[in-house]
């Protein structure tokens, strides 16, 4: 299947800082790519779509000016935290459909923020 | 709003034997469902897919039931290994982006 990467795969910070977060399709591109965030045993929650040069789409409650979404070319979009606070420590993962038409989505190995 | 979830938050099954996680959703209208496996710290692995046109689909060790009159999907997985054990999700293509929606997560343990 197609292959979705992330870096880093994890990141501590101090509060106040700001973390971005690379997610790249290794094989294929991908004009849309989906954020999403996951707490501890919980499920995984859409937190905005990622649109090849357009503005993202924000799901409801997400601060689109705290993250921040950035689809710079066909393989690359970039989440960043910013003023990155502790209630922001979660596990951000990324997803992809994998090309050629198909629905199936692919997800990157995942990225752990911590804020101090 | 429509969501996915599922009867079984966890489920404890002997190595060797079959698992069955089922899963309900509540959106009539969606066509496309997937079922992922996710282990401790790592992104969602692709196990299984099957559209609203099929009843049943089966890969290697894995079928993947459908039963539209009741919303409801299944996962089985034979012969189960301890490798099987995570936490397996079932999503449905139904967001207003083309995004996944995904249940609540059923964790598999599986016993030697």
């Amino acid at each position: 299947g197609a292959v979705v990467s992330q870096h880093p795969s994890w990141v501590i910070c101090k509060s106040g800082t700001s973390v971005k977060i690379e997610c790249r399709s290794l094989d294929f591109q991908a004009t849309t790519m989906f954020w999403y965030r996951q707490f501890p045993k919980q499920s995984l929650m859409l937190m905005a779509t990622s649109n090849e040069g357009s503005k993202a789409t924000y799901e409801q409650g997400v601060e689109k000016d705290k993250f921040l979404i950035n689809h710079a070319s066909l393989t690359l979009s970039t989440l960043t935290v910013t003023s990155a606070h502790p209630e922001d420590s979660s596990f951000y993962i990324c997803s992809a459909p994998g090309g050629g038409g198909t629905d199936t989505q692919y997800f990157g190995p995942g990225t752990r923020l911590t804020v101090l | 709003g429509e969501s996915v979830g599922l009867h079984l938050p966890t489920l404890s099954v002997q190595e060797g034997d079959n698992s069955i996680i089922n899963c309900a959703y509540s959106n009539s209208a969606s066509d496309y469902f997937i079922w992922y496996k996710q282990e401790s710290g790592k992104g969602p692995q692709f196990i299984i897919d099957i559209r609203s046109n099929m009843d049943k689909r089966q890969g290697q060790r894995v079928t993947v039931l459908l039963n539209k009159t009741v919303k409801h999907l299944s996962l089985q997985i034979a012969a189960t290994q301890p490798g099987d054990s995570a936490v397996y999700f079932c999503a449905e293509k139904g967001g207003s982006q083309g995004n996944l929606i995904f249940g609540k997560g059923t964790k598999l343990s599986v016993k030697p």
